[in-house]
């Protein structure tokens, strides 16, 4: 079955450390985003990437690394620099529509 | 700046009676208009969408209505079930300017509803 596939679902992670969440796709979409879910808000953007070797900054990219080498493939690095990483990570892409993972959640112990 | 507002982050309704969740937004350049259901701890499933050059599109128990002059969308849920009971985003893009960010979706901060048995 073709779609989006998130890991870890649950991430702790020590403060001062970088963490890097998996995104893989099998849709052979092009586009692929990093949304962030916080309690109360609206889903956010952090990168996205419109094709393979090219990314973009989204609303709220500090603090956040992202690497397209592969078409089925980005990954998010949350690193030491993000103030409040604590948050619900959704990765989706794009192709007649949105498709979403189904998320990684990220706690900062 | 919120360009997509959702301002009732809760709604409960009977089971059996409508769901009325409502989306209001200012960027006159969206023109296309989406819901999503999302279950906690999971990711977002699309419900149902409307572009701009209509007012009304029906998907089974699903309505979405769109007022482009008062830049207001709703979901109609009729009749509501215990199963839906989830949190409702609506979230706009413009579908065909060739920027960079075309086909970003913004996201509203999502309405809770509860259907009770």
């Amino acid at each position: 079955d073709g779609g989006i596939t998130q890991s870890p679902k649950y991430l702790f992670r020590k403060e001062g450390q970088n963490v890097t969440l998996s995104c893989e796709q099998n849709l052979n979409h092009d586009a692929m985003y990093w949304y962030r879910q916080d309690p109360g808000q609206g889903l956010r953007l952090i990168y996205y990437s419109q094709i393979v070797n090219d990314f973009q900054k989204g609303d709220i990219a500090e603090g956040y690394s992202v690497s397209r080498e592969k078409k089925e493939s980005f990954p998010l690095t949350v690193t030491s620099a993000q103030k409040n990483p604590t948050a619900f990570y959704l990765c989706a892409s794009i192709g007649s529509g949105y498709t979403f993972g189904s998320g990684t959640r990220l706690t900062v112990v | 700046d919120q360009q997509v507002k959702q301002n009732s982050p809760s709604l409960s309704v009977q089971e059996g009676r409508i769901s009325i969740l409502n989306c209001d937004y200012t960027n006159s350049m969206f023109d296309y208009f989406l819901w999503y259901k999302k279950y906690p701890a999971e990711g977002p499933t699309f419900l149902i969408s409307i572009s701009s050059i209509k007012d009304k599109n029906e998907d089974g128990r699903f309505t979405v209505f769109l007022n482009k002059s008062a830049k207001h969308l709703s979901l109609h849920i009729v009749p509501s079930q215990p199963g839906d009971s989830a949190v409702y985003f609506c979230a706009a893009t413009t579908r065909f300017i060739s920027s960079g960010s075309a086909r970003q979706l913004t996201f509203g901060s999502g309405t809770q509803l509860t259907v009770l048995p």
